[in-house]
C-alpha cells in the first residue's frame, strides 16, 4: 500500500513559468516531508524539506507547501529553467514521532520537463 | 561535503552468481540505507543499518541480504542474482534524527542475465 503518492508521472512546462509538483500522504504519522531531484545515472540530491510545525518553507525558487489537514504537500519552482528538468521524489519520515533511523519513504517521482 | 562512494557504476552478472555492492561515507554517519530505484515504482527501501553489525529489514528484503562490519561501509548481496534484481542500487547514509542531511551516492546500474 503506498504510503506516499506522486499521481503525476511527468509534467512539462514552459521555462520561465511555474512548476507545480504535488505529493499525497496516507500516514498520520508522517510528521517530516522532503523533496529529492534526481539526474538520469545520479543518485537522488536534497532540494528542500518542512516539519509538520510549518506550512510553507522557502529557498530561493523553490518553495514547499505542506496542507496537514488535506495530507497534502506540494513544490513549487519559479521561475523554472532548462537545468530544473529531472525527475522529483517526494519522500516522507516519522521523524519525531516513530523511530528515528528508519529509511524516508518515497513517492514513485515526477519527471519535470521545462520546455524552452 | 558527504560522500557516499559505491564500488561501481555499472555492473553485468548472471543469473545464479553472488554479487556484492559496496557502499563506503566518509562522514561518519550512523544510519545507511540500500533502495532499489525501478521506473514507475520510485525509490524502494531494501534494507537499513543504525550501527555496526545492526541491520533492519526495509520494505523489499527477499533476495537480499547485507553486511555492516565497520561504520562507514555498508555492503548490499545478492546471494543467487535473477534477472529480476536487474535495476539501480542508490546507497545514502546520515546521521540519526537528520533527515534533511540524507545523501545518495550516485548508484550502482546492476544488469542481470
Amino acid at each position: 500500500d503506498q504510503q506516499v503518492k506522486q499521481n503525476s508521472p511527468s509534467l512539462s512546462v514552459q521555462e520561465g513559468r511555474i512548476s507545480i509538483l504535488n505529493c499525497d500522504y496516507t500516514n498520520s504519522m508522517f510528521d517530516y516531508f522532503l523533496w529529492y531531484k534526481k539526474y538520469p545515472a545520479e543518485g537522488p540530491t536534497f532540494l528542500i524539506s518542512i516539519s509538520s510545525i510549518k506550512d510553507k518553507n522557502e529557498d530561493g525558487r523553490f518553495t514547499v507547501f505542506l496542507n496537514k489537514s488535506a495530507k497534502h504537500l506540494s513544490l513549487h519552482i519559479v521561475p523554472s529553467q532548462p537545468g530544473d528538468s529531472a525527475v522529483y521524489f517526494c519522500a516522507a519520515s516519522a521523524a519525531y514521532s516513530g523511530g528515528g533511523a528508519d529509511g524516508l519513504t518515497f513517492g514513485k517521482g515526477t519527471h519535470l520537463i521545462i520546455q524552452p | 561535503d558527504v560522500k557516499v562512494t559505491q564500488s561501481s557504476r555499472y555492473l553485468v552478472k548472471r543469473t545464479g552468481e553472488k554479487v556484492f555492492l559496496e557502499c563506503v561515507q566518509d562522514m561518519d554517519h550512523e544510519n545507511m540505507f540500500w533502495y532499489r530505484q525501478d521506473p514507475g515504482l520510485g525509490l524502494r527501501l531494501i534494507y537499513f543499518s543504525y550501527d555496526v553489525k545492526m541491520k533492519e529489514k526495509g520494505d523489499i528484503p527477499e533476495g537480499y541480504s547485507v553486511s555492516r562490519e565497520k561504520k562507514e561501509r555498508f555492503s548490499l548481496i545478492l546471494e543467487s542474482a535473477s534477472t529480476n534484481q536487474t535495476s539501480m542500487y542508490l546507497c545514502a547514509s546520515r546521521p540519526t534524527h537528520q533527515f534533511n542531511t540524507q545523501c545518495f551516492g550516485p548508484g550502482t546500474r546492476l544488469t542481470v542475465l
